[in-house]
């Protein structure tokens, strides 16, 4: 089993549509998550962490729920320059060290 | 400020070469990362270096694989013999703090392919 596990899409969506994506994880004792989003050949950038409290962030929405071992990302309004992959990522408790596990992503394509 | 850096961009060898990549971390930062993408699978940690230390090299996949950190700036990541399975595409990050609320930034990677 995959250690953070995604939904690979590709979710094809128009301009201005909600769009969710789900994640599970897991490693129980991890501490950290997060949200990146790479571009067609590029590196990846952190988009925002997650917090158990959930986050906003524009038109980005982040949950956590360590019970079910599970983390989203809401979209509002998509834009054309929405259109990437998104990674969930976890990085798990290993002496305090921060390495990150990534899942492979799910792609988004915003049509007009 | 510069980014994270990496060279080369691309690099094409055969099956039994040596390939050395490298990375240049942001100014100031202790903390580097190695990371790698091999095609149709996730990103995967390889090594993490405070400083010039090694802090944890888990998940390097075997020894042909070497990394340093001489003087604690640049870091190197060396492939002797290269494999066709090394294929990919192979990131270095670094981020000022070795604590997950520290972000770390990624450099554009570095995409080998063994024929």
């Amino acid at each position: 089993r995959k250690e953070v596990e995604q939904d690979p899409g590709p979710f094809n969506v128009p301009e201005g549509a909600t769009v969710a994506f789900n994640c599970t994880y897991s490693n129980s004792a991890s501490q950290s998550f997060f949200w990146y989003r790479q571009d067609c050949r590029k590196e990846p950038k952190l988009l925002m962490s997650v917090y158990s409290s959930g986050n906003e962030d524009g038109r980005f929405t982040a949950q956590l729920n360590r019970a079910s071992q599970y983390i989203s990302l809401l979209i509002r309004d998509s834009k054309l320059s929405d259109s990437a992959t998104y990674l969930c990522v976890v990085s798990p408790f290993s002496g305090g060290y921060n390495k990150l596990i990534f899942g492979a992503g799910t792609r988004l394509a915003v049509h007009p | 400020e510069a980014g994270v850096t990496q060279f080369p961009s691309h690099s094409v060898i055969e099956k039994g070469q040596t390939v050395t990549l490298r990375c240049d971390p942001i100014s100031g930062h202790d903390n580097l990362y190695w990371y790698r993408r091999v095609m149709g699978k996730e990103i995967k940690f390889l090594l993490h270096f405070v400083k010039e230390s090694k802090q944890d090299e888990s998940g390097m996949p075997n020894n042909r694989f070497l990394a340093e950190r001489t003087g604690g700036t640049y870091s190197t990541l060396k492939v002797q013999p290269a494999e066709l399975e090394d294929s990919g595409v192979y990131f270095c990050a670094s981020s000022q703090d070795w604590r997950a609320t520290y972000e770390q930034y990624f450099g554009p990677g570095t995409r080998l392919t063994v024929t």
